[in-house]
């Protein structure tokens, strides 16, 4: 079993829709989540950390986190052709503060 | 968050030669530094921890005589690919722990194509 399972996608949207990925991890005494942002060619970008269950919101952007269910995921409202990218779930794994990547999905946004 | 550089961007080397990328914190000094790699389509890979006045960890299956990791400061970590082949191109990515978090800040990359 995958330490970090993301679907691959990719997951087309409409421009100015809700874009909502997902994200399982296996670990459960992992404690720290990110979300970044890969363009092609690129570097990741950090969009959000979540450390607590629950949402945590910024700007168009909402992290969610159940630890029960291992599972966090990352809305986008009012998706903009700029959020076309790839998103890639992090999560900390309890020893040496490593942190482990999904596959990432790949997000297509629609004008 | 942490600012990260890398040099070089990209290079092109024959089979054989040795390459050294350079990762460099440029806000703040870093006793930690982690190196990935990324091959096409796929996600991140981490492949050594960088530790600053020690050896570096590295992770399972990753060879320590052919992947060398020197952190020489505490704003720098070299990661050397020595005799390189074919299949040692991919998409090299150094990240650096933010000040008194876990959340790690990516350099730019550096994209190794080995003829």
């Amino acid at each position: 079993q995958k330490e970090v399972e993301q679907n691959s996608g990719p997951l087309s949207v409409p421009e100015g829709a809700i874009a909502s990925l997902n994200c399982t991890y296996s670990d459960r005494v992992s404690q720290s989540f990110f979300w970044y942002r890969q363009y092609s060619g690129k570097s990741p970008e950090l969009i959000m950390s979540i450390y607590s269950n629950g949402d945590k919101e910024d700007g168009r952007f909402t992290a969610q986190l159940n630890k029960a269910s291992q599972y966090v995921s990352l809305l986008i409202r009012d998706s903009q052709p700029s959020d076309s990218a790839t998103y890639l779930c992090a999560v900390n794994i309890q020893y040496g503060n490593k942190l482990v990547f999904g596959a990432g999905t790949i997000l297509r946004v629609k004008s | 968050g942490a600012v990260v550089s890398q040099h070089p961007s990209w290079v092109i080397c024959k089979s054989g030669t040795s390459v050294k990328i350079e990762c460099r914190s440029l806000d703040f000094q870093a006793t930690t530094m982690f190196w990935y790699r990324q091959f096409p389509k796929q996600s991140l890979m981490l492949m050594a921890t960088s530790n600053e006045g020690s050896k570096a960890t590295y992770e399972q299956g990753v060879e320590k005589d052919k992947f060398l990791i020197n952190h020489a400061s505490l704003t720098l970590s070299t990661l050397t690919v020595t005799s390189a082949h074919p299949e040692d191109s991919s998409f090299y990515i150094c990240s650096v722990p933010g000040y008194n978090t876990d959340t790690q800040y990516f350099g730019p990359g550096t994209r190794l194509t080995v003829l």
